[in-house]
């Protein structure tokens, strides 16, 4: 159980465009999912918290207008990388909370921005 | 605030060596939790341990194994016998009801096993 999905896995887009990652709890409802960053060979770095109905809380440094989060429903969450730039190419990973110290992560989402 | 520290950034060690990966945490909460996690080169996490902060037991677990220390505040992590398949980037983390469960995630310790 405590299953949690990304779509897509990976994906490549030109500069100046957005594009959208899905984050589904796939067996369990979860009223808070987190957003991860991973730059190549660095740690996860948090973005966003997302709650269900209401409006994420972003990370000091995370620009919310740039990185759109919808958590619409307790199994699903979104993350728009809007007018993306090379520079925002990244493994973006989300985890969704099932307890308060339980924290299931998806597989992940490389984005290429080229 | 909370914090992780892993000192190790990278390790080789030979087939069948044991290997220890160091994790040591800062934190004013009572309550909290501690984590790893291993990280292939997929890139998808995976589940190694939970540890709250009540807990002091070390637990074994096939190769792997934990050692808890709240004095030292530390929570070390043993892969005995160690195999190539234990090649990965591992993961240290902590989390607090006091934080809203965020993960506090240390920086990593990449481990290779050379055959």
């Amino acid at each position: 159980g405590a299953v949690v999905s990304q779509h897509p896995s990976w994906v490549i887009c030109k500069s100046g465009t957005s594009v959208k990652i899905e984050c589904r709890s796939l067996d369990f409802q979860a009223t808070t999912m987190f957003w991860y960053r991973q730059f190549p060979k660095q740690s996860l770095m948090l973005m966003a918290t997302s709650n269900e109905g209401s409006k994420a809380t972003y990370e000091q440094g995370v620009e919310k207008d740039k990185f759109l989060i919808n958590h619409a429903s307790l199994t699903l969450s979104t993350l728009t990388v809007t007018s993306a730039h090379p520079e925002d190419s990244s493994f973006y990973i989300c985890s969704a909370s099932l307890a308060r110290y339980e924290q299931y992560f998806g597989p992940g989402t490389r984005l290429t921005v080229t | 605030a909370q914090k992780v520290t892993q000192a190790q950034t990278e390790i080789s060690v030979v087939e069948k060596e044991d290997v220890t990966l160091d994790c040591v945490y800062e934190t004013r909460d009572t309550t909290y939790y501690l984590f790893w996690y291993k990280q292939p080169p997929s890139g998808e996490l995976v589940f190694l341990i939970r540890r709250n902060s009540f807990d002091e037991q070390n637990e074994i677990s096939g190769r792997y194994s934990w050692n808890f220390q709240k004095s030292t505040s530390s929570f070390n992590f043993t892969i005995t016998a160690s195999q190539v398949v234990d090649s990965a980037v591992y993961f240290c983390a902590l989390s607090a009801p006091n934080t809203g469960n965020q993960f506090y995630f240390g920086t990593g310790t990449s481990l290779t096993v050379i055959p």
